[in-house]
């Protein structure tokens, strides 16, 4: 069964700082990655996909790479800014089913301090 | 904006009633899928539906059921509702054709509250 982890799952930083944010899943059985920002009480905003034969994907200050084989994704924010503050889920395509699921983490709750 | 519209934004029904939420996929997308997100978690898969039929379901009983339309809108029904579904729905819309390389959009969600 696959499961999706997020690690921290709450992040303060000051603003201008660089910061990572990580995805792990178990099993690497994936069409693709998909990371999504979440502001409180509203829908999800795509940033970034991967695709299974990709490494990384770029849009501007936001930088996703891929290790399929180890189960990881990061999400690297460059020079963060306080309307970062969301939270950013990753979630999971999985091979076979219906090929609109996606399996998410619980996300990671950041804070960019001005 | 994800061309993904979901109605309404926000409802309060009583335990045992029966709701229905709406969704209208963007332009061109032939495939709509439904969530459930409860506070603090990340959201569920409930089911997809891609030229009307329902082509996959998650862990979600059978009073949890859907349409969806020929021009690509959907319907979220729940009967008999109970406390723990109070939460986020959100729909999102794609093309089933190319999943491996497709973006999946999501709408603004409905807020649910059971009480």
């Amino acid at each position: 069964k696959q499961e999706v982890t997020q690690i921290p799952a709450a992040l303060s930083v000051p603003e201008g700082e660089n910061l990572v944010l990580n995805c792990s899943f178990t099993d690497s059985a994936i069409y693709n990655l998909q990371w999504f920002r979440q502001d409180p009480g509203k829908g999800l905003t795509s940033l970034l996909l991967i695709q299974s034969s990709q490494r990384e994907q770029t849009s501007g200050r936001l930088n996703a790479s891929l290790d399929k084989s180890s189960g990881r994704s990061t999400l690297y924010i460059a020079a963060s800014q306080p309307g970062d503050s969301a939270t950013y889920l990753c979630a999971v395509r999985p091979y076979g089913g219906a090929t609109n699921k996606l399996i998410f983490g619980t996300g990671t709750l950041l804070a960019v301090q001005p | 904006e994800t061309g993904v519209t979901q109605s309404p934004t926000h409802l309060i029904k009583t335990r045992g009633q029966q709701v229905t939420l709406r969704c209208s996929s963007q332009s061109g997308h032939n495939t709509v899928s439904w969530y459930q997100q409860a506070l603090g978690q990340g959201p569920q898969f409930i089911f997809q539906y891609y030229r009307e039929e329902e082509n996959g379901r998650g862990n979600f009983p059978p009073r949890f059921s859907g349409l969806q339309f020929p021009n690509y809108s959907s319907e979220l029904n729940v009967n008999a509702l109970e406390l723990d579904d109070s939460a986020l729905y959100l729909c999102a819309s794609s093309l089933l054709d190319r999943p491996s390389g497709n973006t999946i959009y999501f709408g603004e969600g409905s807020w649910l509250t059971v009480v």
